[in-house]
């Protein structure tokens, strides 16, 4: 199930699931939005990205939804492995002219053999 | 596959010292961005680089911290003098150009005592 942490939020899944970890973005004019993976003591691995011209993007494994309507993203992970186990961050490009990605807050997924 | 190398990974230092953190992007990458992670939070950018030019640096605490790219490729990020509140997630990232999707490095933990 999905929980509050003390830090992050973490879903928990197990292995051979389906994950689908959520993001809300604040900036409307927003128009490129990223997924990354990091793991403890790693930087940020990307992951998938999307343009707001689109509302589904596919790589292996992952799928990536738009909705600008409610200014929602959210990365699904099918058949989810012990090697997921990471936290998940969404970056958005505000668009203040000179592509500054901003962060949003991780999600800790933990997923158990 | 061509990597954003950071040194060093580790840094612990007193406070009132004075800290640098070099990051080499990958080749041909001409954007440069120093991004700070707080544990269990996201990346928060610092500064960024188009070439050798800054174009952003509205987060970057100019009091103590100073950046630089001069020759447009590597680029060294100071802290004079470190406070304790400085502990954190030093990340190094590029891309091919603004609005491109960023590569990051395995960052530089500093620990200010």
């Amino acid at each position: 199930g999905e929980s509050v942490g003390l830090h992050l939020p973490t879903l928990s899944v197990q292995e051979g699931d389906n994950s689908i970890i959520n993001c809300a973005y604040s900036n409307s004019a927003s128009d490129y939005f990223i997924w990354y993976k990091q793991e403890s003591g790693k930087g940020p691995q990307f992951i998938i990205d999307i343009r707001s011209n689109m509302d589904k993007r596919q790589g292996q494994r992952v799928t990536v939804l738009l909705n600008k309507t409610v200014k929602h993203l959210s990365l699904q992970i099918a058949a989810t492995q012990p090697g997921d186990s990471a936290v998940y961050f969404c970056a958005e490009n505000r668009g203040s002219g000179y592509s500054t990605l901003t962060f949003g807050k991780g999600t800790m997924l933990l997923v158990s053999p | 596959e061509a990597e954003v190398a950071q040194s060093p990974r580790y840094k612990i230092t007193e406070k009132s010292q004075a800290v640098a953190f070099w990051c080499d992007p990958i080749s041909g990458h001409a954007t440069l961005y120093w991004y700070r992670q707080i544990l269990g939070q996201g990346p928060e950018l610092l500064v960024q680089f188009q070439d050798e030019s800054v174009v952003d640096d509205s987060q970057l605490p100019k009091d103590r911290f100073s950046a630089e790219r001069l020759k447009g490729v590597d680029s060294t990020l100071k802290i004079q003098p470190a406070e304790l509140g400085d502990s954190a997630m030093y990340l190094c990232a590029s891309s091919q150009d603004l609005g491109e999707k960023l590569f990051f490095g395995s960052g530089t933990q500093l620990s200010v005592l």
